[in-house]
């Protein structure tokens, strides 16, 4: 059975810092391609970053370009997701998501993190 | 920029109803395209791949068609179950949405 699931969300203040995780099995993480999905409260999908399945290449929305940085930790089975200067455009629920075969398509998905970036 | 536009942004149908959902990319994608499904709390759900692929286990009253520029996704006999919000997307980009409502 596969299971994706996302931690680490919370509330933090503007300018903050937070650290996503994303812990994964069922499936061979290490030859999988991982993203990170937003969806604020009330609104539609977003996509925020990826990473290739050794961790050597990575893409960022440019909304989150210069403070976000994915990574993994293959041993582990482990997605992170590091937001540092964080603003209240920012909150949302974080999804972590698999894309099938480097397709684009997300087969697999977590239940979500929330993030709440308030003073 | 590129862009995915939906329509309808809303629809109300009744069980029994065949629901179309359309999707139109800003230029043309070929079949690289995916449909999601969305219920209040969750987490979006795979339905549709490169456009017209039946995902594993999705109920076959579902099911896309396009290619190019526009796409549609058609729910056969809807479904109480099948309320929620639906999402196509290409790439890293994703369309704003149709909330299908049940009468």
């Amino acid at each position: 059975e596969v299971q994706v699931l996302e931690s680490g969300g919370g509330l933090v203040q503007p300018g903050g810092s937070l650290r996503l995780s994303c812990a994964v099995s069922g499936f061979t993480f290490s030859r999988s391609w991982m993203h990170w999905v937003r969806q604020a409260p009330g609104k539609g999908l977003v996509w925020v970053s990826r990473i290739n399945s050794d961790g050597s290449s990575t893409s960022y929305a440019d909304s989150v370009k210069g403070r976000f940085t994915i990574s993994r930790d293959n041993a582990k089975n482990t997605l992170y997701l590091q937001m540092n200067s964080l603003s209240a455009e920012d909150t949302g629920v974080f999804y972590c998501a698999r894309d099938r075969s480097g397709s684009l398509t997300f087969d697999y998905w977590g239940q979500g993190t929330l993030v709440t970036v308030s003073s | 920029d590129f862009q995915m536009t939906q329509s309808p942004s809303t629809l109300s149908a009744s069980v029994g109803d065949r629901v179309t959902i359309t999707c139109r990319a800003s230029q043309s994608i070929s079949s690289w395209l995916s449909w999601y499904q969305q219920k209040p709390g969750k987490a979006p759900n795979l339905l549709i791949y490169k456009a017209s692929s039946l995902e594993s286990g999705v109920p076959s009253r579902f099911s896309g068609s396009g290619s190019g520029t526009e796409f549609t996704l058609t729910i056969n006999s809807l479904q109480p179950d099948d309320f929620g919000t639906y999402y196509c997307q290409h790439t890293w980009t994703f369309g704003q949405g149709t909330k299908v409502e049940i009468k």
